[in-house]
Formats: structure tokens, C-alpha cells, sequence
């Protein structure tokens, strides 16, 4: 089983604040990571698909970075918005098979 | 216009009575997941087809099966739900390689009684 971790476990914000949160996985053996998010009583919705060291992404006001050699992702959301409110998955791909292993979330509340 | 759907959305059943999940797509996806998330851990994959071809994930208990009668549909059957089975159960679908984007169904919530 491989350890996917994502820091913080929940944070709140003010409207406005950027924020930023991490996602750490194992260096030795990458192949994708994928960020979701996921609203209360939705389904989960794809944000970013990265697969390259030094990839950067970007939707709207998030964006996310990876470094596969140090083994981490970050996701960045510039002036949060109470619609961000969500918990935020992050999903590691090794090279050596075909199962995708999730962290167990940052969830971030937008306070107005 | 969903596209990933899990009916029910809530299921209640009795410790030990066999239930039934169901995910349906519009994608005509090859690739549908099962996955299972327990309160504050990390979605957990029991099981994913690539087409017909059927993965059970090695620590899948056997209490858990599946089946995929064509493309659009995939069960989830649970045949002797115990307390420690209540959990969200996710559905997903991709295109077809591994690195594409999933699709989620919004989820079933068990409750075991």
C-alpha cells in the first residue's frame, strides 16, 4: 500500500485569502497524480491531470505545481470564494501498476 | 445531464442482508471503478474493469463482488454487509488509460443497521 498524504487535513480561510495545500506522495516510482474536487452531495470533479516534473496547471484562480523528484504537489487557489468551499483530493498513479491511490483530503471552508 | 449516476443515493440495510449498488454512464466509457470511503479516510479501490476484463484489487474481501452486464451498467453487490461496510461508495468511469481523468457518480451512502 502506498502512502498518499495531503496536509492540512481542513482549514478555513476568509473570503478573499489565497490559500495554498500539499500533497505528498512517493518520489521513486510516478507516473500521474491527479486533484479533485469534491462539493458536499456531488459527484467529484476532475481539476488538474499532471504528469510531468515542473508541470503547472491552471483553471481559473487554481492552479497546481509538482515535483516528482521531492515527491509532492501543491494546489494554489488565488482570492478564495465561499463556491470553493470543498474538500480537495489528490490521486497518485505509480509506474508500477494500474490503481490509483487517493489521499484523504484537505477540506477548506470559505468563510464569508 | 449527469453522466456518472449511483442509485440509490442512500441505502439502509441490515447487517447481514445482501444489497445492491448500481452506477450507470452516458460516456461509453471503458474503464469503471469501484471505490469505497470509510468516514475521514481515503477512497479505497475495490475493483475495475477495462472493457469485460475484470480487476479485483488483492484486498478486496470476498464479501464484495461485481458485475459489468455491458458498458453503460456496473453492480456492486455486498453479500453479507457487516457494521464495518457503511461506508460512501464511488463509482467512476475514464476513457481508457489509466492516466485519463476519472468521472465520478455523486456516490451511495450504506448505512448498516
Amino acid at each position: 500500500i502506498l502512502n498518499v498524504e495531503q496536509s492540512p487535513q481542513s482549514l478555513h480561510v476568509q473570503e478573499g485569502d489565497s490559500t495554498n495545500f500539499t500533497c505528498s506522495f512517493p518520489s521513486s516510482n510516478f507516473y500521474a497524480l491527479h486533484w479533485y474536487r469534491w462539493e458536499t452531495a456531488k459527484s467529484p470533479e476532475a481539476l488538474f491531470v499532471m504528469t510531468l516534473n515542473g508541470d503547472e496547471k491552471k483553471k481559473g484562480r487554481i492552479s497546481a505545481t509538482l515535483n516528482t523528484k521531492e515527491g509532492y504537489s501543491y494546489l494554489y487557489i488565488k482570492g478564495s470564494q465561499p463556491e470553493d468551499s470543498a474538500t480537495y483530493l489528490c490521486a497518485f498513479l505509480p509506474n508500477t501498476g494500474n490503481q490509483f491511490y487517493f489521499g484523504t483530503g484537505t477540506s477548506l471552508t470559505v468563510i464569508p | 445531464d449527469a453522466m456518472v449516476i449511483q442509485n440509490p443515493r442512500y441505502q439502509v440495510t441490515q447487517f447481514g442482508k445482501p444489497v445492491t449498488l448500481s452506477c450507470s454512464q452516458t460516456l461509453n466509457h471503458n474503464v469503471m471503478y469501484w471505490y469505497q470511503q470509510k468516514s475521514s479516510q481515503a477512497p479505497k479501490l475495490l475493483f475495475h474493469y477495462y472493457d469485460k476484463d475484470f480487476n479485483n484489487e488483492a484486498d478486496t474481501p470476498d464479501n464484495f463482488q461485481s458485475r459489468r452486464p455491458n458498458t453503460s451498467f456496473c453492480f456492486l453487490d455486498i453479500r453479507s454487509p457487516g457494521l464495518g461496510d457503511a461506508a460512501m461508495y464511488l463509482c467512476a468511469t475514464a476513457s481508457g488509460t489509466y492516466t485519463d481523468t476519472q468521472y465520478f457518480g455523486p456516490g451511495t451512502r450504506l448505512t448498516v443497521l
